[in-house]
C-alpha cells in the first residue's frame, strides 16, 4: 500500500550543485506530477506528465527538468541549483477518469 | 488579483466548536473542488471532492460550492484535536485534460484540547 514514494526526504544542495529528486508510484496512475511548496505559500505546479514519454511545462518550470520513461516514474532534475529553489517539492499522480491526485511526503530541499 | 484566495490564519477554536474554512476563487472555469488536509512536514491528502456546486458530506466534514458567488467552504462538526493541520482547498478546470490543480495557501487550524 506504498501510494506514491519519494526520496529522498532531505536533502542539502550547496549553489551549482545538480540532483535528481525521486518519485514513484504503484498505483498504474498515467499522471504524474510535481509541486513546490513554500513557507506561507500554496502549492506551484513544476511539470506533469499524462504517460510514460509525454512531459509538459507547468507554472514554474525554470531550473528544472522532468522525464518519463515509465509509467511508474517521474524524476525531477535539477541543473545548477539557485536558493531560489530552497522548498518542499511534491510529487503526486492520478487516474484518468477522476483525475484526483495523490501526493508522496515531498522532498526537503535547501539550496545553500 | 490572485485566481484562488484563503485566509492563511492561524484559526483557534476549542475543542467541541464548528469550523468553518473558505475560499473564493475569481475564474469561472474552474468545475472541481478539492479539500486537502496537510500536517506538518506531510503531503497533502484529499479530504474531499466536488464536481460544479451543491454540498456533500462525509462524516463530520461537509463541502459547499457556490459557483454564482465564486466560494468553496469546509464545515468540521465537533473538532478534535487532530484536526489541527493546514487545510488546503483545490481545483481545476472541467474536461479529460490532466490540469494540475490550482492551491490557495493554505488555513492554519489549531484545535485547543
Amino acid at each position: 500500500n506504498a501510494g506514491v514514494t519519494q526520496t529522498p526526504k532531505f536533502r542539502i544542495l550547496k549553489i551549482g550543485q545538480s540532483m535528481t529528486l525521486q518519485c514513484t508510484q504503484d498505483m498504474n496512475h498515467n499522471y504524474m506530477y510535481w509541486y513546490r511548496q513554500d513557507p506561507g505559500m500554496g502549492l506551484k505546479l513544476i511539470y506533469y506528465s499524462v504517460g510514460a514519454g509525454i512531459t509538459d511545462k507547468g507554472e514554474v518550470p525554470n531550473g528544472y527538468n522532468v522525464s518519463r520513461s515509465t509509467t511508474e516514474d517521474f524524476p525531477l532534475r535539477l541543473e545548477l541549483a539557485a536558493p531560489s529553489q530552497t522548498s518542499v517539492y511534491f510529487c503526486a499522480s492520478s487516474d484518468r477518469a477522476k483525475n484526483i491526485q495523490y501526493f508522496g511526503a515531498g522532498t526537503r530541499l535547501s539550496v545553500l | 488579483q490572485k485566481e484562488v484566495e484563503q485566509d492563511p490564519g492561524p484559526l483557534s477554536v476549542p475543542e467541541g466548536a464548528i469550523v468553518s474554512l473558505n475560499c473564493t476563487y475569481s475564474n469561472s472555469a474552474f468545475q472541481y473542488f478539492m479539500w486537502y488536509r496537510q500536517y506538518s512536514r506531510k503531503g497533502p491528502e484529499l479530504l474531499m471532492y466536488t464536481y460544479s456546486s451543491g454540498n456533500k458530506e462525509d462524516g463530520r466534514f461537509t463541502a459547499q460550492v457556490d459557483k454564482s458567488s465564486k466560494y468553496i467552504s469546509l464545515f468540521i462538526r465537533d473538532s478534535q484535536p487532530s484536526d489541527s493541520a493546514t487545510y488546503l482547498c483545490a481545483m481545476r478546470y472541467s474536461g479529460g485534460g490532466a490540469d494540475g490543480l490550482t492551491f490557495g495557501k493554505g488555513t492554519h487550524l489549531i484545535i485547543q484540547p
